[in-house]
């Protein structure tokens, strides 16, 4: 079946440019997290729905980022004003309740 | 705070070699631990999920154990070969509250030479 999927693969955009990364998780995951991969920092968490109830947003790295899951399936990860700091690749990843998390491809944000 | 180790940070073998990945953790309170793969320019590939009641799990070439209260996991692979060439990732999944985030160690890159 089919696994989840990001887009765009890869972004370039100009400091101080909003962003937005999509996810489309594995259909009839309950589970959508946000990490973010940067050299030097590994990957780190950044925020996770499950759900109806309320997102943990604990990862977020800055009030520059939001994200929200439409519908229980879509998820959008924006960054506002971005900063040069902020280039990474962001994975996002889903998962049955707490079971096994299933990783996209990412989105290699670079911020010029 | 969790925190997960792997060491060392990169490894690399003769073809046909076994090898053992470590992972260690800091608190054992922990609901399952993953072993993820990574190829360079990639997403993460999940290789087994081993519950916090769970003591091993195999999977073809690959086994990965667990040992909760000292905080530890292995990944063992038979018979290296150029193509297991990978970054190998383990992450934890805390065991408490309604949030499963994976805390993710750095990986361990591993070569494998023909």
């Amino acid at each position: 079946g089919a696994g989840v999927s990001q887009s765009p693969s890869n972004k370039v955009t100009e400091k101080g440019k909003d962003v937005e990364l999509r996810c489309d998780p594995i259909s009839g995951h309950t589970a959508l997290y946000w990490y973010r991969q940067s050299l030097g920092q590994g990957l780190e968490f950044l925020i996770y729905f499950q759900g109806n109830s309320a997102p943990d947003k604990s990862g977020l790295p800055s009030d520059r980022f939001s994200a929200e899951r439409t519908g229980g399936s879509v998820s959008t990860l924006t960054i506002q004003r971005t900063q040069q700091e902020d280039s990474a690749v962001y994975l996002c990843a889903s998962s049955f309740h707490h079971n096994e998390q299933f990783f996209g491809p990412g989105t290699r944000l670079t911020v010029l | 705070k969790q925190e997960v180790t792997q060491i060392p940070a990169a490894l690399s073998v003769p073809e046909g070699e076994n090898l053992v990945l470590n992972c260690s953790f800091t608190d054992s309170a922990i609901y399952n631990l993953q072993w993820f793969r990574q190829d360079p320019g990639k997403g993460l590939t999940s290789l087994l999920l081993i519950q916090s009641s769970q003591r091993e799990q195999t999977s073809g070439r690959l086994n990965a154990s667990l040992d909760k209260s000292s905080g530890r996991s292995t990944l063992y692979i038979a018979a290296s070969q150029p193509g297991d060439s990978a970054t190998y990732l383990c992450a934890v999944t805390p065991r408490s509250g309604a949030n499963s985030k994976l805390t993710f160690g750095k990986g361990i890159t591993l070569s494998v030479r023909p």
